[in-house]
């Protein structure tokens, strides 16, 4: 069974440029979350989305966006990026017996 | 909000002993407490997992205690090895880490001496 997949693991980006990272959960998951990793303030939740529809959404300015395709593969956007976005990106996916964590997008913005 | 408390941040034990790292959360209404192991370049993985209505719950080497009074909950590893060393964080959630996602401790490296 193949794990989460997450799409791409390194990218390099300059401040006010946007980008859009991209996640496949497991199959048959229907429940995918996102969740930015920094050495400062640790893992914290952006948003969480199923069947489609945003659920939730975690203490992040309207910059940080995403949303879920019929398949349930999901895509977040950063717009006008900014250096402290910087960050280990991760993507989870669940049906509703404990997360499973894609390896992550590392973003670097100069 | 919830907020997860994790200590130690670093725990150094030797190899074939064991290793406590503790948390505690704030929202009474939290009801469900995984364990996550992260090594160097890869995400976090689920090790262990806890909901409100068990108070411990054990999977070989690692076991899991829960105080819902207290609102704290630790992890043990017993016998350890030099594969355990990782980061282990905490999470609580109360929507069983759906909708409203985890709230996650800070983490605690651990290193495991030979």
């Amino acid at each position: 069974k193949a794990g989460v997949t997450q799409t791409p693991r390194y990218l390099i980006k300059t401040r006010g440029q946007q980008v859009t990272l991209s996640c496949s959960p497991i199959s048959g998951h229907r429940s995918v979350s996102w969740y930015q990793q920094t050495p400062g303030q640790g893992l914290q939740f952006l948003f969480e989305y199923f069947s489609e529809t945003q659920r939730n959404k975690g203490n992040f300015p309207g910059r940080f966006s995403g949303r879920q395709f019929s398949n349930s593969r999901s895509e977040m956007n950063v717009s006008t990026l900014e250096l402290g976005d910087s960050a280990l990106y991760l993507c989870a996916s669940t049906e509703g017996a404990g997360y499973t964590f894609g390896s992550g997008t590392r973003l670097t913005v100069v | 909000g919830e907020n997860v408390e994790q200590h130690p941040s670093t725990l150094s034990v030797q190899e074939g002993d064991s290793a406590v790292i503790k948390c505690t959360y704030s929202d009474s209404a939290s009801n469900y407490f995984p364990w996550y192991k992260q090594e160097l370049g890869k995400g976090p993985q689920l090790i262990i997992d806890i909901r409100s209505n068990v108070g411990e719950k054990k999977d070989q080497r690692i076991a899991v205690t829960l105080n819902k009074t207290a609102k704290h909950f630790s992890l043990h590893i017993t016998e350890t090895q030099p594969e355990d060393s990782a980061v282990y964080f905490c999470a609580a959630s109360s929507s069983g880490g759906g909708a409203d996602g985890l709230t996650f401790g800070k983490g605690t490296h651990l290193i495991i001496q030979p």
